[in-house]
């Protein structure tokens, strides 16, 4: 079972370049959302969504955009990177009830020059 | 901002011996969940307790919590050096799954 499959695992950007981090998940669950962790920190939510079609705002969504076009993928933008976006991505996934644990990818590790 | 904060920020101990972590919090909550994570790794989820729940047990993992206190603990029993994480608490809440976290508590469990 492959879960939720984070692509890349590195980046290097340079300032005001452009990039999509990709999230796919194979369980069929509904809720997808993007985390970023910063070092020594616990993990801020950017964005999320509950279903295809249907996403929101977190509490750091300044500087990205997310699509939900299907149920498996739930891509991350940044429009034009900055180093303060310089941080450890987390895509995670799960049932809509909130009372069901979520399950993390692996992380992209995103350094911007 | 950051609803838990987490307690001691890290932890040393050797093999064998028990680690216990805190977790406090400052809202009404639905349920509160522990994840570790490994060196360079992902959250991996280790146990949910809901808000009308005292206490709960998973294998080497108890976890308490006390609404009234906004608090959380986690005691992991007979450590082992594969325990070496950082562990987190999350809160979650009524509405939908979004989850926040604390800042984390490092362990080492030394051989």
């Amino acid at each position: 079972n492959a879960g939720v499959t984070q692509t890349p695992k590195f980046q290097v950007l340079k300032t005001g370049q452009s990039m999509t981090l990709q999230c796919a998940q194979d369980m069929n669950h509904e809720y997808m959302s993007w985390y970023r962790q910063d070092p020594g920190m616990g993990l801020r939510l950017i964005h999320y969504s509950v279903g295809a079609g249907i996403t929101d705002q977190g509490e750091v969504p300044n500087g990205y955009n997310v699509s939900r076009s299907t149920t498996e993928d739930f891509p991350l933008r940044l429009l034009s990177a900055a180093p303060s976006q310089t941080s450890v991505y987390f895509c995670a996934s799960g049932w809509a009830d909130s009372n069901q644990p979520q399950h993390f990818g692996d992380g992209t590790r995103l350094s911007i020059l | 901002s950051q609803q838990g904060e987490e307690d001691p920020q890290a932890l040393s101990i050797q093999e064998g011996e028990n680690a216990t972590m805190n977790c406090s919090y400052k809202t009404s909550i639905n349920n509160l969940q522990w994840y570790r994570q490994n060196s360079g790794r992902g959250l991996v989820h280790l146990i949910l307790i809901r808000s009308n729940e005292r206490e709960k047990h998973s294998g080497r993992l108890r976890v308490t919590l006390d609404t009234s206190k906004k608090s959380s603990s986690l005691l992991i029993t007979a450590s082992r050096a594969a325990d070496t994480a950082s562990y987190f608490c999350a809160t979650g809440f009524l509405a939908g799954n979004k989850l926040t976290f604390g800042g984390g508590t490092r362990v080492l469990v030394k051989p």
